[in-house]
């Protein structure tokens, strides 16, 4: 079982929807984080979360919302993508800053197909 | 910026052989933390090895060994007696201390293995 669970692991949706992608971290970790990966290209940090609060936005368009209500629960909010934004999107936990030489758990990521 | 070059974008290697993948990187710090992760296909990233920049010595991970030079900012992953599971994409990532643990990732190898 994977220490980070992320819903729904398919999404397909047009451009004018609003939906939201989950991750579950059961590791304990105070850190979590948003990437994107897309073909060809290296994974792309979004947002990065340490004890529920942002420390990182990494000049993410505001069409992307993220919410972390807690240290084991992060959300991202969509609305209005474009088709570019059709990606993988993975999610990531970690110690966190005092301890920066842990590594990051990944999920299995969501494969978000933009209409 | 730190930024992390993988020159291989595929590589092929038989059952039982050794192969080696590159990764250089950019960076003005002298204290950081280097790793490779794996990524099987539709799967989750998993961490291979990790070499923290202060230690000479190369970490060793059963059958996965790496080659740091500190000097030439280089860390290579050594793979030995490939086997059939090792099949993935490869990617090299590298990390400052004492930040808000912000990988930054190559865009990575992927790796064959055949009979």
């Amino acid at each position: 079982e994977t220490g980070v669970t992320q819903t729904p692991r398919h999404l397909v949706m047009g451009m004018t929807n609003k939906k939201s992608l989950k991750c579950e971290q059961h590791l304990g970790h105070n850190a979590m984080y948003w990437y994107k990966q897309s073909a060809k290209k290296p994974l792309e940090l979004m947002f990065v979360y340490n004890f529920k609060e942002q420390t990182e936005n990494n000049s993410v368009p505001s069409r992307f919302s993220p919410e972390c209500p807690n240290s084991s629960h992060l959300f991202l909010h969509l609305h209005t993508l474009q088709p570019e934004d059709s990606a993988l999107y993975l999610c990531a936990s970690s110690q966190g800053d005092s301890l920066s030489n842990q590594p990051q758990h990944f999920g299995d990521g969501t494969r978000l197909s933009i209409l | 910026a730190q930024t992390v070059t993988q020159s291989q974008p595929e590589m092929s290697v038989q059952e039982a052989e050794t192969v080696t993948l590159s990764c250089t990187y950019d960076t003005s710090e002298s204290d950081y933390y280097l790793f490779w992760y794996k990524q099987p296909p539709s799967r989750q990233m998993i961490l291979v090895i990790r070499q923290e920049a202060y230690k000479q010595q190369n970490a060793t991970e059963n059958r996965f060994s790496v080659n740091f030079q500190k000097a030439a900012k280089s860390f290579s992953l050594k793979i030995s007696d490939s086997q059939l599971g090792d099949a993935a994409m490869y990617f090299c990532a590298y990390r400052r201390t004492g930040t808000a643990s912000k990988l930054t990732f190559g865009t990575g190898t992927r790796l064959q293995v055949t009979l």
